[in-house]
């Protein structure tokens, strides 16, 4: 079946600009996550949604970001008045579930690039 | 804070060596995954180590876990070029992932 997908592949921005990522999760997967990847810091884990609980926002760099997931399936990744610190890679996956064998499928990404 | 350390961070290898990427961490976890990106590409998945002394062997790669020394292994058998790309190792922290820095490895002729 088909994979995460993201929208975005590339976004160019103007520093202060706001952006939107959009992220698709495989179908019936219940957990979702944001991560980012910079040269700098590597792999960094932004958010994550289980079902209908509380994300968790652990990961969020600052009060720029923040995400929501529309009944249970899509996932928008917001970052306000952005900075040229946040130029990096934004993946998102998804999960079926908590236990057992699986494991987090990736998106092909969002490259952000703020000039 | 969990920490993940993997080295080496960089390999070259020549064709049909042998050689083991190593992965630390550093708190308490039973769940381990490894995955691979290629250039310019995102993360597929190779492993998922649930429990201590797991073994997992797909074609030329195998990973073990060792929980108690908070330890996990990639083994590459007799290289091929295809396997060049970057390896991650990442340890499950409250339904997240925390991930080492990334092995890249090319494998050359």
């Amino acid at each position: 079946g088909a994979g995460v997908s993201q929208s975005p592949s590339n976004k160019v921005t103007e520093k202060g600009k706001d952006v939107e990522l959009r992220c698709d999760p495989i179908s019936g997967h219940t957990a979702l996550y944001w991560y980012r990847q910079s040269l700098g810091q590597g792999l960094e884990f932004l958010i994550y949604f289980q079902g209908n609980s509380a994300p968790d926002k652990s990961g969020l760099p600052s009060d720029r970001f923040s995400a929501e997931r529309t009944g249970g399936s899509v996932s928008t990744l917001t970052i306000q008045r952005t900075q040229q610190e946040d130029s990096a890679v934004y993946l998102c996956a998804s999960r079926e579930g908590l236990a057992g064998m699986d494991t987090q499928y990736f998106g092909p990404g969002t490259r952000l690039t703020v000039l | 804070e969990l920490k993940v350390e993997q080295n080496p961070l960089f390999l070259s290898m020549q064709e049909g060596k042998n050689y083991t990427i190593y992965c630390n961490y550093s708190t308490t976890s039973d769940r381990l995954y490894w995955y691979r990106q290629d250039p310019g590409k995102s993360l597929e998945s190779l492993f998922v180590l649930l429990s201590n002394g797991a073994v997992k062997q797909e074609g030329r790669l195998m990973a073990s876990l060792d929980t108690k020394a908070r330890l996990s292994t990639l083994h590459i058998t007799a290289a091929v070029h295809d396997l060049s790309a970057t390896y991650f190792c990442a340890v499950e922290s409250g339904y997240a992932l925390n991930f080492g820095k990334g092995t890249s490895l090319l494998v050359t002729p």
